[in-house]
């Protein structure tokens, strides 16, 4: 059965560093997605991608955070100069049609420490 | 502001009782509102439910959604320890997906 897959699954940063968190979506799926959970709290929805562009975006997703889909497969989210509040577990969504019709299948999660 | 409600926060019952999870909404060009099982890790899609009093059936398992009075249920009959997890909400517009906090159900066998 296809799934989502991200690595890695634990990725210990230091406060200011720059993160890449990787993602591969389900193959024949065009739109993508990324969602934070704080520990604890509930899931945030931070970014939709689709046709090499972002749909929609949460107020979350600021600057300090950009996509990426560099070939393919892969679906990247970057968090540059880390901050200890973004510590979190990050997931990937993929779909095959928009997201407001259609299942959202995620990844296990990349859980994000910031020391 | 919250824009998805859920209710009860936790729940403890006994393995063979049937449950009911409510969730509760507010928000502009609704779409659809799902429904989401999380054990360890991540959500494993349940129910999508876009249209009011149509249930959606998946074994023991069932989910219906009023538009009107803006929420929806989520039962399970016949509870099995396997169903202990939290039960995610979410509410769809457009592309943004707005979430509840969840609720912990666990069964006790």
């Amino acid at each position: 059965e296809p799934e989502v897959t991200q690595t890695p699954s634990h990725q210990v940063t230091q406060m200011g560093q720059e993160v890449i968190l990787r993602c591969v979506p389900i193959s024949n799926h065009l739109y993508f997605y990324w969602y934070r959970q704080i520990l604890g709290q509930k899931v945030e929805f931070l970014v939709s991608f689709y046709n090499n562009e972002i749909s929609e975006k949460s107020e979350i997703f600021d600057d300090q955070f950009s996509v990426e889909r560099p070939d393919g497969s892969n679906f990247t989210l970057k968090i540059r100069s880390t901050k200890l509040e973004d510590s979190a577990m990050y997931f990937c969504a993929s779909s095959a049609y928009r997201g407001s019709y259609n299942e959202q299948f995620f990844g296990p999660g990349t859980r994000l420490t910031v020391l | 502001e919250d824009k998805v409600v859920q209710s009860p926060l936790s729940l403890v019952v006994h393995e063979g009782d049937t449950v009911t999870l409510n969730c509760s909404y507010e928000v502009t060009n609704f779409r659809s509102l799902l429904w989401y099982k999380q054990e360890k890790k991540a959500p494993t899609f349940l129910f999508m439910l876009t249209s009011s009093g149509i249930e959606k059936k998946s074994g023991r398992l069932s989910s219906i959604l009023d538009k009107k009075e803006l929420f929806s249920i989520l039962n399970i009959t016949a509870t099995q320890t396997g169903d202990s997890a939290v039960y995610l909400c979410a509410v769809t517009t457009g592309n943004q997906f707005y979430f509840g906090t969840g609720t912990s159900l666990t069964v006790i066998p």
